[in-house]
């Protein structure tokens, strides 16, 4: 199985501040890795999919980068409402697997 | 709106059964695969199963496989996972999640249901 490997396993962060994530995959995946916000008690929120491609409805302040085996997530102006733990997804092959996630807080 | 709601979790004891139930609304499910995930209490997510649009084609995590059916009833909109021989490690909330058409990714996820296995 792809192992992915994120870091930092948490942040913290004043309002405004750009926030960037890395997702490190055990063998290259190309560009078939996602990115979820999930915040306590709900179900996780698709935010990028294919590496850079910003869901519909997601705010133009998250953005993604990478290919092969390094990704990056970027939030660039962290809101309070961006509070939540982000995982990376490969979807390359089976099983899929997800990153450890990253618990973003509010300096 | 796209709509996925889990029910069926709850408390069983090892080596027992329990289904889970999935519904779907607010899309045409019968066009969509679907997948199970699930995130055991302080940990991350982890994918169980998946099942295409007719449900011919199913994919199990090493975990689950001869132990977890997933299936489902596109004439009710409704995913299934059956969950056999239960294990303390099985404890989890687990959600459904609809597949896109250009991946393998999920694009909707329900709420989650509360699975605890504990004698």
């Amino acid at each position: 199985a792809i192992q992915l490997t994120q870091s930092p396993s948490s942040l913290s962060a004043s309002v405004g501040d750009r926030v960037t994530i890395t997702c490190r995959a055990s063998q290259g995946i190309s560009t078939a890795l996602a990115w979820y916000q999930h915040k306590s008690g709900k179900g996780p929120q698709l935010l990028i999919y294919d590496a850079s491609t910003l869901q519909t409805g997601v705010p133009s302040r998250f953005s993604g980068s990478g290919s092969g085996t390094d990704f990056t997530l970027t939030i660039s102006g962290l809101q309070p409402a961006d509070v939540a733990t982000y995982f990376c997804q490969q979807f390359d092959s089976y099983p899929l697997t997800f990153g450890g996630g990253t618990k973003v807080e509010i300096k | 709106q796209v709509q996925l709601v889990e029910s069926g979790g709850g408390v069983v004891q090892p080596g027992k059964s329990l289904t889970l139930s999935c519904a779907a609304s607010g899309f045409t499910f019968s066009d969509y695969a679907m997948h199970w995930v699930r995130q055991a209490p302080g940990k991350g997510l982890e994918w169980v199963a998946v099942t295409s649009y007719d449900g011919r084609y199913r994919n199990y995590a090493d975990s689950v496989k001869g132990r977890f059916t997933t299936s489902r009833d596109n004439s009710n909109n409704t995913l299934y996972l059956q969950m056999n021989s239960l294990r303390a490690e099985d404890t989890a909330v687990y959600y459904c999640v609809r597949r896109v058409f250009t991946g393998a990714h999920g694009d909707y996820w329900g709420q989650g249901t509360l699975v605890t296995v504990s004698s």
